[in-house]
């Protein structure tokens, strides 16, 4: 399993886009790339997912380079309710549901007035 | 979207009591559900494995005795925390994972306290 590093911990203002970026370095060709966000005593929530290039929902935007080694989430224009830890996590698509995720320390987003 | 459904949200014990945990997959069957402990300001760290109709795997240094799992059906897997101790006292989380949805689905997680 890739071992992923991100940034213990951020802040930024409100109304800012923030930008985590995530390094996998020996990620693998069968390999995608998935982001969570956790909020304090609940379980953490899908955000997005991505194998290359860019991705984008309603919410956020994944981007990662050619040589995918990192990936950088994008949530624009934050609000205080981003305030959470946000994780990056790597996992086989070809073992798809049962994969065993593996959480690296995540990032501490803290939003401020 | 896919929802699992995890109870209680928090329990509190005495020390050499045991204690079930649910995990229940809404609207999708999961053939494998994932068991996680979160202890404050650290990251989760996956317990064991779940399998539908057979036997847990557990990651190492889990006691498998101590920590009882059972998923006898498609959509339900129980976490028995036998023996509690105080330091079992942690924030539980189930999840597991719908072939129509994207990435997993997490419990809501349960706060045990071991008194």
């Amino acid at each position: 399993l890739a071992k992923t590093t991100q940034p213990i911990s951020m802040d930024s203002y409100e109304g800012q886009e923030v930008n985590i970026t995530c390094s996998h370095n020996n990620i693998a060709t069968n390999d995608y790339i998935t982001w969570y966000q956790q909020f304090p005593s609940q379980g953490p929530r899908f955000i997005i997912q991505g194998y290359k290039t860019k991705v984008t929902n309603e919410v956020a935007s994944l981007f990662i380079p050619a040589d995918r080694k990192s990936s950088t989430l994008s949530l624009p224009r934050v609000s205080l309710s981003d305030t959470a830890v946000y994780y990056c996590l790597v996992g086989d698509m070809y073992d798809f549901g049962n994969e065993k995720l593996t959480f690296g320390t995540g990032t501490r987003l803290t939003i401020i007035p | 979207g896919a929802v699992v459904s995890q109870h209680p949200s928090w329990v509190i014990c005495k020390s050499g009591t045991s204690v079930k945990i649910e995990c229940r997959s809404l609207d999708f069957q999961a053939t494998t559900m994932f068991w996680y402990r979160q202890f404050p300001k650290q990251s989760l760290m996956l317990m064991a494995t779940s399998n539908e109709g057979s036997k847990a795997t557990y990651e190492q240094g889990v006691e498998k005795d101590k920590f009882l799992i059972n998923h006898a059906s498609l959509t339900l897997s129980t976490l028995t925390v036998t023996s509690a101790h105080p330091e079992d006292s942690s924030f539980y989380i189930c999840s597991a994972r719908d072939r129509q949805g994207d990435g997993y689905t997490f419990g809501s997680g349960t706060r045990l306290t071991v008194v």
